[in-house]
């Protein structure tokens, strides 16, 4: 059975940091593409980043460019969101995704002072 | 950026009726389209890629056609569980885009 498991998220004060992990299980990890696209409150889907299989190219939403980082450990399953300079517009649920099949549960993070 | 345009917004329609929702892009995206349903609560669920192949057990009342810049994703028969948000997504290029979603509402 697949599963992407998403942790990290919380509460975090403007212009702080966070950074998300998603354990992946039941695929091959190293053969996907991964990526990270959020939700905020009440709102639609934003695709954030994604990375290709072997972590050689990344690509980033014009709002989170210089922010965020992406990056993954094929060796650990294991995907990562590193999240800088965080502003009040960044509070989403935040989810893990593979190609395009496999989703996380999401996680939640919540930018307020 | 591809920028996707969903219509309508919200559609209002009766269980057992054919819902019938658009996608449009701002450049041509070949076939590199999919579709997502979404309810209140939970993960977004695969349901079309490739703009007409549905993914794993999708039901056949849900199809996908179009290529270029136009996409319709029809539900034949709604039924209950289908009253949902739906979102399309393009796929061709480095940054993947989602349109703004069209809910399917109970009448």
């Amino acid at each position: 059975e697949v599963q992407l498991v998403e942790s990290g998220g919380g509460l975090v004060h403007p212009g702080g940091s966070l950074r998300l992990s998603c354990a992946a299980s039941g695929f091959t990890f190293s053969t996907y593409w991964m990526g990270w696209v959020r939700q905020a409150p009440g709102k639609g889907l934003e695709w954030v980043a994604n990375i290709k299989p072997d972590g050689s190219d990344e690509f980033y939403v014009d709002s989170v460019k210089g922010r965020f980082t992406i990056s993954r450990d094929n060796a650990r399953n294991s995907l990562y969101l590193q999240m800088n300079s965080l502003r009040g517009e960044d509070t989403a649920v935040y989810y893990c995704v593979g190609s395009l099949a496999y989703w996380g549960r999401g996680s939640l993070v919540t930018v307020s002072s | 950026e591809i920028v996707l345009t969903q219509s309508p917004g919200t559609l209002s329609l009766s269980p057992g009726e054919r819902a019938t929702l658009s996608c449009r892009a701002s450049q041509s995206v070949g076939s590199n389209v999919a579709w997502f349903q979404q309810t209140p609560g939970q993960a977004p669920r695969l349901l079309i890629y490739g703009a007409s192949s549905r993914a794993t057990g999708i039901p056949d009342r849900f199809s996908g056609s179009g290529s270029g810049t136009d996409f319709t994703l029809t539900i034949s028969r709604l039924e209950p569980e289908d009253f949902a948000v739906y979102y399309c997504l393009q796929y061709g290029t480095s940054l993947k885009t989602f349109g703004q979603g069209t809910k399917v509402d109970v009448k």
